[in-house]
């Protein structure tokens, strides 16, 4: 079967980092998304990984391994206004996006 | 640019008043999906469509109908709604299938009695 494997929820502080990590296993696979989703609001696209190694973009950065089906979401310099879910998604051989139940980060002061 | 939009915001329906939700983008895309968003569990994908007059069932269409007339409108219709449809509704369009980000509308917010 097709699965998506996240952690439910972290704890970070401000100005730290933080890694969330992502599992899949799909059948076929056609490339690997994050999502940001702030609670009681729609899933905003955050990056987008088909081959391996690490995308940066500012303070969030996307890694990924198609050997291990494994990524990870890294947010440096930590900021209040990353307290949100954030969900892993993987594209199967259809096209169709196989979604992780998210990740909720709190971030603390 | 109002990008993808969703009527309504909210509703309550008795189990078997049916009802539709209007999903309407400005971006021109040709690709629409209706994902429904319960506690604890990821996006799931109920229908899609590739372009205007076409529709595909995604993994859980039991009890959903859609409808794309309109390149910028996907419909989707409950007819007899039940307490398991109870649920947050959210419609995306993306302009391609494979790397292209999909666009997500506010969500409707539907509780079934």
């Amino acid at each position: 079967g097709q699965n998506i494997d996240q952690p439910t929820e972290m704890t970070a502080t401000e100005g730290a980092i933080v890694q969330i990590n992502c599992t899949y296993q799909t059948s076929g696979f056609n490339g690997l998304f994050w999502y940001q989703q702030h609670a009681g609001e729609a899933p905003t696209f955050l990056s987008y990984n088909v081959l391996d190694g690490l995308e940066e973009k500012g303070r969030f950065s996307s890694f990924l391994s198609r050997s291990k089906g494994y990524s990870y979401l890294l947010l440096k310099e930590l900021q209040m206004k990353d307290s949100a879910s954030y969900l892993c998604a993987a594209m199967d051989s259809n096209y169709q996006l196989i979604w992780g139940a998210g990740t909720k980060l709190i971030i603390k002061p | 640019n109002a990008g993808v939009t969703q009527t309504p915001k909210f509703r309550v329906l008795k189990t078997g008043q049916s009802m539709t939700l209007l999903c309407a983008q400005d971006m021109n895309h040709e690709y629409m999906y209706w994902y429904r968003q319960d506690p604890g569990m990821g996006l799931r994908l109920i229908h899609y469509s590739v372009g205007e007059g076409t529709t595909a069932k995604g993994e859980v269409p039991d009890g959903y109908n859609v409808s794309r007339k309109k390149k910028q409108n996907f419909l989707l219709g409950l007819e007899s709604a039940a307490p398991s449809q109870t649920s947050v509704y959210f419609c995306a369009s993306s302009s391609g299938l494979a790397s292209n980000e999909q666009f997500f509308g506010p969500g409707t917010r539907l509780t079934v009695l």
